[in-house]
């Protein structure tokens, strides 16, 4: 049983461009949850998505960010004309249900670096 | 909204002491608080969690304790070793939320 899988692992971007990270739940998960980790700081949350709908965008910016998880797919979180201070890791959770009630697992990260 | 806050920022014991972290939050709606062990450039992982309705619980060389009342909760790690050396995490939930509210983390070495 596969866990939580994100790609790519590591990014590396210019100023400017666009970032793309996906993430894949754990088998039998419906609800994804992206968080991000700034360097020696805690995780902090950004989106929490079902199925093609999003549940909770409070954490993310309103600009440059956005997220979706298809029908079919990975969950995608999508940073455009990025910057210096988006560089930081981005890690992805899953769960089988809501945040208190179960387990989120988490993916291994996706660590982004803007040049 | 939730805070969360965790004391201390960084922890060093020697080999086969205890080691305890603690943490406060704000929201009295919360009622779920796990505690996530990451080592250096890995992904974040569960090493024990605790219910509102629970004022305790272990699990081998760890434990966490919960007063509701104060909104403080404690790690307890017992009889530590160099493989607990790793950044310590404490969160928050509302069982209705959706989100998890984390400290921003202890920095715990056990030096053998």
């Amino acid at each position: 049983n596969a866990g939580v899988m994100q790609n790519p692992r590591h990014l590396v971007r210019r100023r400017g461009q666009e970032a793309r990270l996906r993430c894949s739940p754990m088998k039998g998960h419906s609800h994804v949850y992206w968080y991000r980790q700034l360097p020696e700081e805690g995780l902090k949350f950004m989106v929490y998505l079902q199925k093609e709908n999003i549940i909770d965008e409070s954490g993310m910016p309103k600009e440059r960010f956005s997220a979706e998880f298809p029908k079919e797919g990975p969950s995608i979180l999508r940073i455009q004309q990025v910057v210096r201070g988006d560089s930081a890791a981005y890690f992805c959770a899953s769960s089988h249900g809501r945040a208190g009630y179960n387990e989120q697992f988490f993916g291994p990260g996706t660590r982004l670096t803007v040049l | 909204g939730e805070n969360v806050e965790q004391h201390p920022s960084t922890l060093s014991v020697q080999e086969g002491d205890s080691a305890v972290i603690k943490c406060t939050y704000s929201d009295s709606a919360s009622n779920y608080f796990p505690w996530y062990k990451q080592e250096l450039g890995k992904r974040p992982q569960l090493i024990i969690d605790i219910r509102s309705n629970v004022g305790e619980k272990k699990d081998q060389r760890i434990a966490v304790t919960l007063n509701k009342t104060a909104k403080h909760f404690s790690l307890h790690i017992t009889e530590t070793q160099p493989e607990d050396s790793a950044v310590y995490f404490c969160a928050a939930a509302e069982t209705s939320g959706s989100r998890l509210t984390f400290g921003e983390g202890t920095q715990l070495t056990v030096n053998p």
